[in-house]
């Protein structure tokens, strides 16, 4: 069962940054935080993922709070390309369960 | 990043059919995956295919609705059984990578009539 939850959607204006939080409140030592995301239904996307340190990538940042119960995904120059559907998944002993993800809505 | 293909890309069956769906990655990968995604839905692990073993089935799913096989490190093939129209979904299998990180292929669309 997934064990995070993120809000349903989120608006964001192109050229902003996109800041996606997500609560996994249960997530054990050992656990790995991951973002995906989806267009149209095509396989999701690798995003970033990391443990306890903040991670930053050519696609995107990943800031984890010190008690490791939440993360924000932060796209910092958004484009209307990246308008998608966003999951963030705890990683069980490499299964991904996956939540309702948060729908980001990029406009002009 | 592995590169993934599945065959079909989409396909429209009659119900009572079956369907098979080919998993192919670039290179070997220790686990495969399969998911379906319903309409509107997010994604739900189906099972892991295991190399030179039966795959490991998710509550809720089962060998005889969903064989799967993996003769080898780079292929798997996911059989839905027995179709009914609630078995239109898109279907899709991930591989993992060295570095901790699931690649997802780009799916398989189902339309069961």
């Amino acid at each position: 069962d997934a064990k995070t939850t993120q809000p349903p959607s989120m608006d964001c204006a192109e050229g902003r940054a996109a800041n996606l939080p997500c609560n996994h409140s249960t997530i054990s030592g050992n656990e790995y935080v991951y973002w995906y995301r989806q267009i149209h239904s095509q396989g999701p996307q690798y995003i970033i993922h990391g443990l306890k340190n903040n991670e930053t990538n050519e696609m995107a940042s990943l800031i984890i709070t010190e008690d490791r119960k939440s993360s924000t995904l932060i796209l910092p120059h958004a484009t209307l390309r990246d308008t998608a559907v966003y999951y963030c998944i705890v990683n069980n002993f490499n299964k991904f369960y996956f939540g309702s993800g948060t729908k980001l809505n990029v406009k002009p | 990043s592995a590169v993934i293909s599945q065959k079909p890309s989409r396909d429209i069956c009659q119900r009572g059919t079956s369907l098979t769906i080919q998993c192919q990655v670039d290179s070997q990968v220790t686990m495969m995956f399969w998911y379906r995604q319903q309409p509107g839905q997010s994604l739900t692990l189906i099972a892991t295919a295991n190399q030179g073993s039966e795959a490991t089935y998710e509550s809720g799913f089962v060998i005889d609705k969903f064989p799967i096989s993996r003769p080898n490190l780079t292929f798997s093939t996911l059989t839905v059984s027995n179709m009914s129209p609630e078995d239109s979904s898109i279907y899709l299998c991930s591989v993992d990578s060295r570095t901790d990180t699931q690649y997802f292929g780009p799916g398989t669309r189902l339309t069961v009539l």
